[in-house]
């Protein structure tokens, strides 16, 4: 268990609606990462962080941002969801001198 | 661009027996890091082992094992002793060393294999 909870577990949203995950970590990691899994793609990387309001692009960041205030909060916003945006949202971190990369529970959304 | 292939979409084994999880990635890098993740109904990443290309002996956790070939930029995964529990979604994942701040931070998966076990 390292310590991280994703909030909400489950979403239904319409399109054209702002949405927000939020990823918590209890134990300061530096490195934080937005992922999405979709059946055929295996996990891609949204956004990720690498300290306080330090963020960068992934590979599929079109569509998402991302906001860092704070060490333990790491916050994925969709500023108006598309049905392709539906997804497996998986939050992770990496601890500093590690190169593992441990996941949370991950994120349900279903945009209709 | 780096790029982890997995040629099997599933694969079964009987309960107690031993299967094979085939990866192969494409990469120009020298240094780099390979892990399989298993991905059970649950849904949660959990690490099976991981590999670090600078070192020549293959990583072993118990009943997981891998057969890392880096000439042939093959990793494949071995389960012994196959138990109804191992039962998941295997994914092959690729990274570079972190660099810097912020560094190559992307984590390449395959597509993953998802595994079945027969009692």
């Amino acid at each position: 268990d390292a310590g991280i909870t994703q909030s909400p577990r489950h979403k239904v949203t319409e399109t054209g609606t702002p949405v927000t995950l939020r990823c918590h970590q209890t134990e300061n990691h530096r490195y934080m990462y937005w992922y999405r899994q979709d059946p055929g793609h295996g996990l891609r990387l949204i956004h990720y962080s690498y300290g306080v309001k330090d963020t960068d692009k992934g590979e599929v960041s079109d569509g998402y941002s991302v906001s860092r205030s704070k060490t333990e909060d790491f916050l994925l916003t969709l500023e108006s969801a598309t049905s392709s945006q539906t997804s497996v949202y998986f939050c992770a971190i990496r601890p500093q001198g590690q190169e593992t990369q441990y996941f949370g529970p991950g994120t349900r959304l279903l945009v209709l | 661009a780096q790029t982890v292939t997995q040629s099997q979409p599933e694969m079964s084994v009987q309960e107690a027996e031993t299967v094979t999880l085939s990866c192969t990635y494409d990469t120009s890098e020298s240094d780099y890091y390979l892990f399989w993740y298993k991905q059970p109904p649950s849904r949660q990443m959990i690490l099976v082992i991981r590999q670090e290309a600078y070192k020549q002996q293959n990583a072993t956790e118990n009943r997981f094992s891998v057969n890392f070939q880096k000439a042939a930029k093959s990793f494949s995964l071995k389960i012994s002793d196959s138990q109804l529990g191992d039962a998941a979604m295997y994914f092959c994942a690729y990274r570079t060393p972190a660099m810097g701040q912020g560094g190559s931070e992307k984590l390449v998966f395959g597509k993953g294999t998802k595994l079945t076990v027969n009692p």
